[in-house]
């Protein structure tokens, strides 16, 4: 599966729209981007994924380049709940296995 | 969504004893099951992949006498901490792939905190 890059930290202030770049050059065409958050001692919770097309729920909204070697998860207006780590994972539409990196910590400030 | 459990949610055993953690996934049967061992301020790291009736696949470094896996039905997976010490006290988290969907969606359970004394 392709490495991602993440920033370690972010802080946004609460009603604010939280963007969380990723980078991942070596990404290729059968490869989908996953991204999960892990509220503090709990197990990682899954947002949203997408192959090429920008995708949104009721959680975030990816966008996803043209050329695909980066994306952005946005929150649109983030609470305090928000605070967490945000796991961007680039994985194969028919591999099952996840790799964890570091991740970006986002603090939601009031 | 689909719910995975995990129990228990947090244990403390002496050194030296054994330690069963259970993984279900509630509403849907799980054809693979993934245990991974987070120690403070790190990432995720995958110990094991498991499915039902067979051995599990280890990773690299993780012993598997030490650390048994048993994934005896499509709903269960148990990960047996044996002769525990000190340095495997971290927070356990196991994770089940919904086999009947299209894309294989990953779900994760809430995580078990092991501390050895």
């Amino acid at each position: 599966d392709a490495k991602t890059t993440q920033p370690p930290s972010m802080d946004c202030a609460e009603g604010r729209a939280a963007n969380l770049p990723c980078n991942h050059s070596t990404i290729s065409g059968n490869e989908y981007v996953y991204w999960y958050r892990q509220i503090h001692s709990q197990g990682p919770q899954y947002i949203i994924h997408g192959l090429k097309n920008n995708e949104t729920n009721e959680m975030a909204s990816l966008i996803i380049t043209e050329d695909r070697k980066s994306s952005t998860l946005i929150l649109p207006h983030a609470t305090l709940r928000d605070t967490a780590v945000y796991y961007c994972i680039v994985r194969e539409t028919s591999g099952s296995r996840l790799t964890f990196g570091e991740g970006t910590q986002l603090t939601v400030n009031p | 969504g689909a719910v995975v459990s995990q129990h228990p949610s947090w244990v403390i055993c002496k050194s030296g004893t054994s330690v069963k953690i259970e993984c279900r996934s509630l509403d849907f049967q799980a054809t693979t099951m993934f245990w991974y061992r987070q120690f403070p301020k790190q990432s995720l790291m995958l110990m094991a992949t498991s499915n039902e009736g067979s051995k599990a696949t280890y990773e690299q470094g993780v012993e598997k006498d030490k650390f048994l896996i048993n994934h005896a039905s499509l709903t269960l997976s148990t990960l047996t901490v044996t002769s525990a010490h000190p340095e495997d006290s971290s927070f356990y988290i196991c994770s089940a792939i919904r086999g009947d969907l299209a894309v294989y969606e990953q779900y994760f359970g809430p995580g078990t905190r092991l501390t050895v004394t």
